[in-house]
């Protein structure tokens, strides 16, 4: 099992420009999350998705999509990155028995 | 709403010490309480998960405990090591909600 995969690792995003982040499980977890942390804080949550074709939005959506078609991918979209974006953004699944499992995480500069 | 306070935010020790880290939680109707361990620039490791049904966990040099009613968790780790150096993170899943709410976490470097 690959468990929960992120791609890119790293990307740096000029002002303006947009791109995907990739999020993937194979542990068949029909919760999944995106989550993201800025130094020294605690992670915050964008989005989340209790099943394949439904989403809802945590705290800090503004600036960010998502869709999930399948269970097993959750890409976030960024829209017109702006700095307050720089960040390290995490994806992450949770069981039946409501424990979370996270991927390496991404990255992410806007200049 | 719910907010998740660590304590200390950052922990320097001496090889061999037993240690304990501090988790408090405002709203005590949670469902679960989940500890983890953040390496620098890696993910979250799940170290213990706590039901609120429970009182503590163990694992191996680790126990976790939970007061509900104090809106308490504590971390306690035996006998540490260099390799125990990490972030750790604490984080509470409200009771009927989908959102987990993370502390902002407590660094901890063992000194060798």
């Amino acid at each position: 099992n690959a468990g929960v995969t992120q791609t890119p690792k790293f990307r740096i995003l000029k002002i303006g420009q947009s791109m995907t982040l990739q999020c993937a499980q194979d542990m068949n977890h029909n919760y999944m999350y995106w989550y993201r942390q800025d130094p020294g804080m605690g992670l915050k949550l964008i989005y989340y998705s209790v099943g394949a074709g439904i989403t809802d939005k945590g705290e800090v959506p503004n600036g960010y999509n998502v869709s999930r078609s399948t269970t097993e991918d959750f890409p976030l979209r960024l829209e017109l990155a702006a700095p307050s974006q720089t960040s390290v953004y995490f994806c992450a699944t949770r069981d039946r028995a409501y424990e979370q499992y996270f991927g390496p995480g991404t990255r992410l500069t806007v200049t | 709403k719910q907010e998740v306070t660590q304590i200390p935010a950052a922990l320097s020790v001496p090889e061999g010490e037993n240690l304990v880290l501090n988790c408090s939680f405002t709203d005590s109707a949670i469902y679960n309480l989940q500890w983890f361990r953040q390496d620098p620039g890696k993910g979250l490791t799940s170290l213990l998960l706590i039901q609120s049904s429970q009182r503590e966990q163990t694992s191996g040099r680790l126990n976790a405990s939970l007061d509900k009613s104090s809106g308490r968790s504590t971390l306690y780790i035996a006998a540490s090591q260099p390799g125990d150096s990490a972030t750790y993170l604490c984080a509470v899943l409200n009771t009927g909600g989908f959102k987990t709410i993370f502390g902002a976490g407590t660094r901890l470097f063992v000194k060798a």
